[in-house]
């Protein structure tokens, strides 16, 4: 499979602990896109990285989230003393822009990883 | 602040019927509006998309239907299937930081019955 794989599937978790996931793109895709998805909502955007340079921040992205791509390749995403709001579906998206394309790719999503704070 | 509005909420045709889903939103600033698909256990996938300066998309059964004046844009699927039963996302996007990041719609759950 060449899609966009996520690492846990599904994670439970008590209030207060720290979890990350991991997000491997498509291989070449140099951007790389995090959004939550919470029951009965669309998703929204957390973060986006062109490489390893995080270019774009949502303000939904509190200071206990922090996102990485340290090779420009797999990203993780943290989220440090976690609270029941936070409960929700974290999806990774990846994209490729080449030489001469527009900005308008399409987004390849992954399955997401279910994130349940008790 | 909601800046796409989606309905309906959920939606149930029969096979062969025609499913409709229709989207507006606020800012005059988005300029490409994809609609995705969603099954359960996975994540969406991008399933047509439109820009402004066309009133009309088509792509096999499936129809986008583009009204700039009035900022609605609709999802029309034509011949409905079982294999269509799933969750719909449209999505209105303008560039930022270099690339289009969607604002989705709150999601239409279709059911097609056999």
């Amino acid at each position: 499979d060449t899609g966009v794989s996520q690492n846990p599937r599904h994670k439970i978790t008590k209030r207060g602990q720290n979890v990350t996931f991991r997000c491997d793109p498509i291989s070449e895709h140099n951007r790389l896109y995090w959004y939550r998805q919470t029951l009965g909502q669309g998703p929204e955007f957390l973060t986006y990285f062109q490489n390893e340079a995080q270019l774009e921040k949502s303000r939904l992205l509190s200071d206990r989230f922090s996102a990485e791509r340290p090779k420009g390749s797999f990203s993780t995403l943290e989220i440090q003393r976690t609270e029941q709001g936070d409960s929700a579906m974290y999806l990774c998206a990846s994209s490729l822009r080449g030489p001469g394309q527009g900005t308008s790719n399409e987004q390849f999503f992954g399955p997401g990883t279910r994130l349940t704070v008790l | 602040q909601q800046q796409v509005k989606q309905s309906p909420q959920s939606l149930i045709v029969q096979k062969g019927g025609i499913s409709i889903i229709n989207c507006a939103y606020e800012n005059t600033a988005f300029d490409y509006f994809p609609w995705y698909q969603q099954f359960p256990g996975k994540g969406p996938a991008l399933l047509i998309a439109i820009r402004p300066d066309v009133s009309e998309k088509k792509e096999g059964r499936f129809t986008i239907s583009f009204n700039k004046s009035a900022k609605q844009f609709s999802l029309h699927i034509m011949d409905s299937q079982p294999g269509d039963s799933a969750t719909y996302f449209c999505a209105a996007s303008m560039q930022t930081g270099g690339s289009y990041i969607p604002t989705f719609g709150r999601g239409t759950s279709l059911i097609v019955h056999p």
